[in-house]
């Protein structure tokens, strides 16, 4: 299995809303990442998660949550976003961190609305 | 810090053709330096990387040229077809992650 999968594929959600985004990978990977991208834009970093610790945190404002319950598991936790926030949310898996073969795996991705 | 430019940002090439897309990055990118394919709607894909340690690698139609001196690496495609078109990000390692360039949009023609 090399599949990075994420859920919901599409969200739309108001500003006084709470909702989280999920992805899964199988692959055995240690290290999973939070990308933002924005139209005709580069996945721009939000978050990465080493052996379920957060290594790194972009600067990213407290409304995005992120959990690793597992090994395998990433969250994406949404409170009280702003319509600039609307973007498609990637998710990524390495074998781990600044190590290996450095491939990231993306998933899909979940195209989030706020209004 | 943590500069990464590539060029050109768009590239429009007639089937058959070669395209070339640089990439150039600031001191402090480590040892590994990676291509993305992104097509209309879908995920970002690697499609070849290279370490510091070599100058050159090639996968078929697709190579990628490190120059450690001008701080800069290379995508180039050749004998392009319709299904190269795509956005292309470069992203050099700066510690512990990757840092993605623009993007090139490429059209091949055909």
């Amino acid at each position: 299995d090399t599949e990075v999968t994420q859920t919901p594929k599409h969200l739309v959600m108001g500003m006084t809303n709470k909702k989280s985004l999920k992805c899964e990978q199988h692959m055995g990977h240690r290290a999973m990442y939070w990308y933002k991208q924005k139209a005709k834009k580069p996945p721009e970093l939000m978050f990465v998660y080493s052996y379920e610790k957060l290594s790194i945190n972009e600067s990213v404002p407290s409304r995005f949550s992120p959990e690793c319950p597992n090994s395998s598991l990433l969250n994406l936790h949404l409170h009280a976003l702003q319509p600039e926030d609307s973007a498609l949310y990637l998710c990524a898996s390495s074998q781990e961190v600044g190590r290996g073969t450095g491939e990231l795996f993306f998933g899909e991705g979940s195209r989030l609305t706020v209004l | 810090g943590e500069n990464v430019e590539q060029h050109p940002s768009t590239l429009s090439v007639q089937e058959g053709d070669s395209a070339v897309i640089k990439c150039t990055y600031s001191d402090s990118a480590s040892n590994y330096f990676p291509w993305y394919k992104q097509e209309l709607g879908k995920r970002p894909q690697l499609i070849i990387d290279i370490r510091s340690n070599v100058g050159e690698k090639k996968d078929q139609r697709i190579a990628v040229t490190l120059n450690k001196t001008a701080k800069h690496f290379s995508l180039h495609i050749t004998e392009t077809q319709p299904e190269d078109s795509a956005v292309y990000f470069c992203a050099p390692r700066y510690g512990n992650k990757l840092v993605f360039g623009a993007g090139t949009i490429l059209r091949v023609k055909s």
